[in-house]
């Protein structure tokens, strides 16, 4: 259990285009999901935190207009990278915190998805 | 501020040669700190979580050991299999709820 895909796995795009990655929890609910960016031998940078039904929380010197999430269900999330340029090429991964259900609560684990690998040209 | 440093940055061994990876971390207080694999161009694959100083965890041939100020994680006879980034994160109380401080990560190859 615990698996998470994201679709695509690869996008080339044109500069000034916009490009939306989505991100499953294919076997839990998740009302939580959170967006990584990993540049080449670098480790995980955490961009932003997605709530089911509420606004994301964006990390300090992340651009909120630029990369919208849209947290739709609880097992769908959204980056959508508006107006792409080369800077923005990058690794980026989402994971997910897995829900306890009536219990309430959710894991302290992340389960993270495959990853998708963005060039911008 | 909060931090994870993870040494060393790679480890080249042969198959059978156990040794560690660390993980050194500096947190206002420690909730959880989390071990995952990474593969070449793939997602972390999640491996253990450690809460308290003392605690042990064992999967086939690793085990993850904490203290207060750092994470052990003990590879016991390695097989190329093994061959991935290592990465460490923390989850400090307070703050934004469940967020994860990850270090660099350790490339580990085991060479038949």
């Amino acid at each position: 259990g615990a698996v998470v895909s994201q679709h695509p796995s690869r996008v080339i795009c044109k500069s000034g285009t916009s490009v939306k990655i989505e991100c499953r929890s294919l076997d839990f609910q998740a009302t939580t999901m959170f967006w990584y960016r990993q540049f080449p031998k670098q480790s995980l940078m955490l961009m932003a935190t997605s709530n089911e039904g509420s606004k994301a929380t964006y990390e300090q010197g992340v651009e909120k207009d630029k990369f919208l999430i849209n947290h739709a269900s609880l097992t769908l999330s959204t980056l959508t990278v508006t107006s792409a340029h080369p800077e923005d090429s990058s690794f980026y991964i989402c994971s997910a915190r897995r829900d306890l259900g009536l219990a309430g609560g959710f894991t302290d684990e992340q389960y993270f998805g495959p990853g998708t690998r963005l060039t911008v040209t | 501020e909060d931090q994870v440093t993870q040494s060393p940055e790679a480890l080249r061994l042969q198959e059978g040669e156990s040794s560690s990876l660390n993980c050194s971390y500096t947190v206002s207080g420690l909730r959880g700190l989390f071990w995952y694999r990474q593969d070449p161009g793939k997602g972390p694959e999640f491996l253990f979580t450690l809460y308290s100083a003392g605690e042990e965890k064992e999967k086939e041939r690793l085990k993850a050991t904490l203290t207060k100020k750092e994470s052990f994680l003990h590879i016991t006879a390695p097989k190329p299999e093994d061959s991935a980034t290592y990465l460490c994160a923390v989850q400090a109380y307070g703050g934004a709820t469940n967020k994860l401080i990850f270090g660099t990560g350790t490339l580990l190859a085991v060479q038949p």
